[in-house]
C-alpha cells in the first residue's frame, strides 16, 4: 500500500515567486494535515481537511497560505508570494478514524523542503 | 497554554537504555503521541496512550501521568539506528500539537 507522497521533495525559490505544494495521502483517509517545520522550531500544525472541507485552519500563518482539496483526494498548497520566513519543510499527514477507538495515527509524508532566497 | 517541554538533546551509549521526558501544560489533549524522526525522513508513528501508567511495547515504553502533566519516553537496548529526533506531542480533537523534539545521539 502506498504511503502519503508529496511532491516536490525539494524546491528553491526567490522571494515573491509562488509555489506550489502536493501531497497524496494514502488512498481512503478523508483526514489530511499539512503541518511545517522551520530550522530550530517544533513541527507546526497548519490545518486539517476532512474529505474536501477544511476542519481547521487556525494554524495558517497568513493569507499567502491557500490550501485545497478538491475532491476529497490529494491537496494542495500553495504560497504566494513566498517570503524569507516561509522557508522550512511542510509535512503532509493522512489518518482515517477507523470505527472504534481512535488509535491517533498520522501518517506523515517525507516532507518538501522550501527554500526562499 | 499548550508548551510541550522536552530536553533538545541527549546521548546515550549503544546496549544501554534511556529516558526521554516530556512535559507540557494544556488542557483538553485527547492522549499522548511519540514520534520518531530519522533526520531527512518522516515521522514515523511509536505511541499514544490516553490513560495513566505504562505501555510496554517491545523496546519502548511510554509513561503518562495526565495529573502531572508528564510521559516519558523508555528505549532499551539502544541500537545505532535508534539515533533520531523523539517527538512529544498532544493529541486535541482530530489534530495533534507537537513539542521541538529530543535528538538523540547513540555511541558505540
Amino acid at each position: 500500500e502506498a504511503g502519503v507522497t508529496q511532491f516536490p521533495s525539494h524546491s528553491v525559490i526567490e522571494k515573491g515567486q509562488t509555489v506550489t505544494l502536493r501531497c497524496d495521502p494514502i488512498s481512503g483517509h478523508d483526514n489530511l494535515y499539512w503541518y511545517r517545520r522551520v530550522m530550530g522550531k517544533e513541527i507546526k500544525f497548519l490545518l486539517h481537511f476532512v474529505k474536501e472541507s477544511k476542519q481547521d485552519e487556525s494554524g495558517m500563518p497568513n493569507n499567502r497560505f491557500l490550501a485545497e482539496r478538491t475532491g476529497g483526494t490529494y491537496s494542495t498548497l500553495k504560497v504566494q508570494p513566498a517570503e524569507l520566513e516561509d522557508s522550512g519543510v511542510y509535512f503532509c499527514a493522512s489518518s482515517q478514524r477507523g470505527w472504534g477507538e481512535y488509535t491517533g495515527e498520522l501518517f506523515f509524508g517525507e516532507g518538501s523542503r522550501l527554500t526562499v532566497l | 497554554g499548550q508548551n510541550i517541554d522536552q530536553p533538545t538533546e541527549m546521548t546515550a551509549t549503544e546496549g544501554a537504555i534511556v529516558q526521554i521526558n516530556c512535559t507540557y501544560q494544556t488542557s483538553g489533549f485527547n492522549g499522548l503521541f511519540w514520534y520518531q524522526q530519522h533526520a531527512g525522513e518522516a515521522p514515523t508513528f511509536l505511541s499514544y496512550t490516553v490513560l495513566d501508567g505504562l505501555e510496554e511495547k517491545g523496546r519502548f515504553s511510554s509513561f503518562l501521568s495526565r495529573s502531572k502533566g508528564y510521559s516519558y519516553l523508555l528505549l532499551k537496548e539502544l541500537q545505532m539506528k535508534d539515533s533520531a529526533s523523539y517527538l512529544c506531542a498532544g493529541g486535541r480533537d482530530d489534530k495533534i500539537i507537537f513539542g521541538k523534539g529530543t535528538r538523540l545521539h547513540i555511541l558505540p
